[in-house]
């Protein structure tokens, strides 16, 4: 089993439907990210969380909001999706720093048409 | 001018070559640096930090040129399973950034 699993792994929506994607993950890390990916880009940090009470806006935070429910689990919404939020969608895990090795998740597909 | 610079590609190489890629970047208030490899449609995992003074696992060497602000990578004797998108990554403590590039992609060929 992967050690950072991120649900769903492919999600077509409609715009301005409210979606989550989930993210889990049994490395006991304390630090947590969501990062977008689209081509030609490099990966974009959407938010971050380095304990369950702390949350940071990363550089492309607006449209998204996150919930850190546990530990181990860090969730992503769209509250009301639109098309050019059609992206990859990576979490990740840290044991430190954002200086530090990062363990992705295996990505969600998100396709808003 | 993008912060992380990095060719595109794709770089085609036969096998048992030696390939070379930089990175280029902007803030020269930065402080650390990766390669990561990102194999097609999967996640980006963490190849080698680069240090000052280069560093070299394998058949793969990273080097630092701080005056010239760019990173490299040389792979030699080039593997199929070499054959991925390597993403440059650049941290800066300074304004707490970590910044992506887009990637190069490397293909090798029998």
């Amino acid at each position: 089993d992967a050690d950072v699993t991120q649900t769903p792994r492919n999600r077509i929506t409609k715009t301005g439907k409210r979606i989550m994607l989930e993210c889990s993950q049994t490395k006991g890390h304390d630090r947590m990210y969501w990062y977008r990916q689209d081509p030609g880009l490099g990966l974009r940090l959407i938010y971050y969380s380095f304990d369950v009470k702390d949350i940071n806006k990363g550089e492309i935070s607006d449209g998204y909001s996150v919930s850190r429910q546990a530990q181990a689990k860090f969730s992503l919404s769209l509250e009301s999706a639109i098309p050019n939020q059609t992206a990859l969608y990576f979490c990740a895990t840290s044991d430190g720093d954002l200086n530090t090795e990062a363990f992705f998740g295996q990505g969600t597909r998100l396709t808003v048409v | 001018r993008k912060e992380v610079e990095q060719d595109p590609g794709p770089f085609n190489v036969p096998e048992g070559a030696t390939v070379a890629f930089n990175c280029t970047y902007s803030n020269s208030a930065s402080q650390s640096f990766f390669w990561y490899r990102q194999d097609c449609r999967k996640e980006p995992k963490l190849l080698m930090s680069v240090y000052s003074s280069g560093n070299e696992d394998g058949r793969f060497t990273a080097q630092l040129n701080r005056a010239s602000q760019y990173i490299s990578l040389l792979i030699r004797d080039s593997k199929l399973s070499d054959s991925a998108t390597y993403l440059c990554v650049v941290f800066s403590d300074s304004n707490y950034q970590l910044i992506w590039g887009a990637g190069t992609k490397l293909i090798i060929k029998p």
